[in-house]
């Protein structure tokens, strides 16, 4: 079993819908969670950064944790056909990991006008 | 602001033939580095982590080695490059661990 779980997808969602993407694991030592955007061919650019449980809103974008479920999700209000990528999730544990982040295998997201 | 560099950008090179990626990291002192690989499939796989010069940290077996000479520079080499090589590089940092952090814009490697 793998330590991060993500549907690979490919989503493919009309203009202005709300995009749900979600990932949940299986280590309680992850205590940091991070949602990152990749276009084609670039390097991943980090979208949100918790530590705790509940909801963080940016904008567009609301990251949600929950400890106790092992569960994250990325919520994309009035989703943009410039939000089409593949959209990670990575989490880290405390104490001598180091900062050391599993990922998800990515959700590829088409959104179309 | 931090800022981060990757070079080449893309590269082309044969079997056997020697590799060197160089990563730096402008605008922090002291960061926390990483190498990634990610494949065809998108997964990123954490090849080695820096917490300070001359300190690296090796997560899997593999035909490549990383240096850090100096605190804003992380290295990744092969002396002998395999097929298997091909894949995008991508370095990352972060001020500690516990936090996140940035990638650069990645080295795709193709070896043939």
């Amino acid at each position: 079993q793998k330590e991060v779980e993500q549907d690979p997808g490919p989503l493919s969602v009309p203009e202005g819908a709300i995009v749900s993407l979600n990932c949940t694991y299986s280590n309680s030592a992850f205590q940091y969670f991070m949602w990152y955007r990749q276009y084609s061919r670039k390097g991943p650019e980090l979208l949100m950064y918790t530590y705790s449980s509940g909801n963080k809103e940016d904008g567009r974008f609301t990251a949600q944790v929950d400890k106790s479920s092992k569960y994250i999700s990325l919520f994309i209000r009035d989703s943009q056909p410039s939000d089409s990528a593949t959209y990670l999730c990575a989490m880290s544990g405390g104490g001598t990991s180091y900062g050391k982040l599993t990922f998800g295998q990515g959700t590829i997201l088409t959104v179309h006008p | 602001s931090q800022t981060i560099h990757q070079w080449p950008a893309t590269l082309v090179q044969p079997v056997g033939s020697p590799l060197s990626l160089e990563c730096t990291v402008e605008g922090t002192s002291n960061p926390n580095l990483y190498w990634y690989r990610q494949a065809a499939g998108r997964g990123l796989q954490l090849l080695f982590y820096s917490v300070g010069i001359g300190q690296i940290s090796s997560e899997v077996p593999q035909n490549l080695s990383a240096s850090r000479p100096q605190d804003r520079q992380f290295i990744l080499s092969s002396k002998k490059l395999l097929l298997s090589d091909s894949g995008f590089y991508l370095c990352a940092w972060s001020p500690g661990h516990g936090t996140e952090q940035f990638f650069g814009p990645g080295t795709r490697l193709t070896v043939l």
